[in-house]
């Protein structure tokens, strides 16, 4: 069965970076969009990220544009989220999610989610 | 961006009444191939998000016949027919047409009374 399990998350001072994982398996992982989605505590969810399944289309919300970086090995069924100059308001619980085989885009899978923690 | 927003915020109610949600995005999110780029999930407490509808009025694979979708456009509805304590957590909308970005509703949550 599908699964997509996150690492990475911690603690980090405002300033510092965070390298987070998601590890996939139980599908063929390079036929796959792939997104990252934050929840900050007791907040909603945002999406903040996008890659294609070759890595040659990638997306980013504005409030991480030029901080964050999305990338993928397919020959690891690995999609990865470089986090740099942390701010306090990217605490968050990290999801990466697989996007479903049909039109519509919508997330079929998502994984258990990793915190990052951003704080002094 | 497109701005979806969800009411109510809250839902309290009493198991094996129905219950409805409501999700208005600013743009239509009609694709020209007919499907309505709207998708609706539940995250439980204490999980991730898990897909209950997909496409408007589909349901996603499990997914139980009380929960239904409709709407088109720029109106959506999601309802649970006779709602049940296992159907407490947040409901949120997604739309996935006008992207970058993605965005979601703020979150509706079902509580039991």
């Amino acid at each position: 069965q599908v699964q997509l399990v996150e690492s990475g998350g911690g603690l980090v001072k405002p300033g510092g970076s965070l390298r987070l994982s998601c590890a996939a398996s139980g599908f063929t992982f390079n036929d796959y969009s792939m997104n990252w989605i934050r929840q900050a505590p007791g907040k909603g969810l945002e999406w903040i990220s996008y890659i294609s399944s070759a890595g040659w289309t990638i997306y980013y919300a504005d409030s991480v544009k030029g901080r964050f970086t999305i990338s993928r090995d397919n020959a690891q069924n690995s999609l990865f989220l470089q986090m740099n100059d942390l701010r306090v308001d990217d605490t968050a619980v990290y999801y990466c999610a697989k996007e479903s085989p049909r039109v519509g885009d919508d997330f079929e899978y998502w994984g258990q989610g990793t915190l990052v923690t951003v704080s002094s | 961006d497109v701005v979806m927003t969800q009411s109510p915020l809250s839902l309290p109610v009493t198991p094996g009444e129905p219950a409805s949600i409501s999700c208005r995005s600013s743009q239509s999110v009609l694709h020209e191939n007919g499907y309505n780029y709207l998708h609706w999930y539940l995250q439980k407490p204490g999980q991730s998000p898990q897909l209950l509808i997909y496409l408007a009025s589909h349901r996603a694979s499990g997914v139980p016949d009380r929960f239904s979708g409709s709407g088109s456009g720029t109106d959506f509805t999601l309802k649970i027919s006779r709602v049940e304590a296992e159907d407490v957590g947040v409901f949120y909308c997604m739309q996935t047409l006008q992207t970058p970005p993605i965005t979601f509703g703020q979150g509706t949550r079902l509580e039991i009374k």
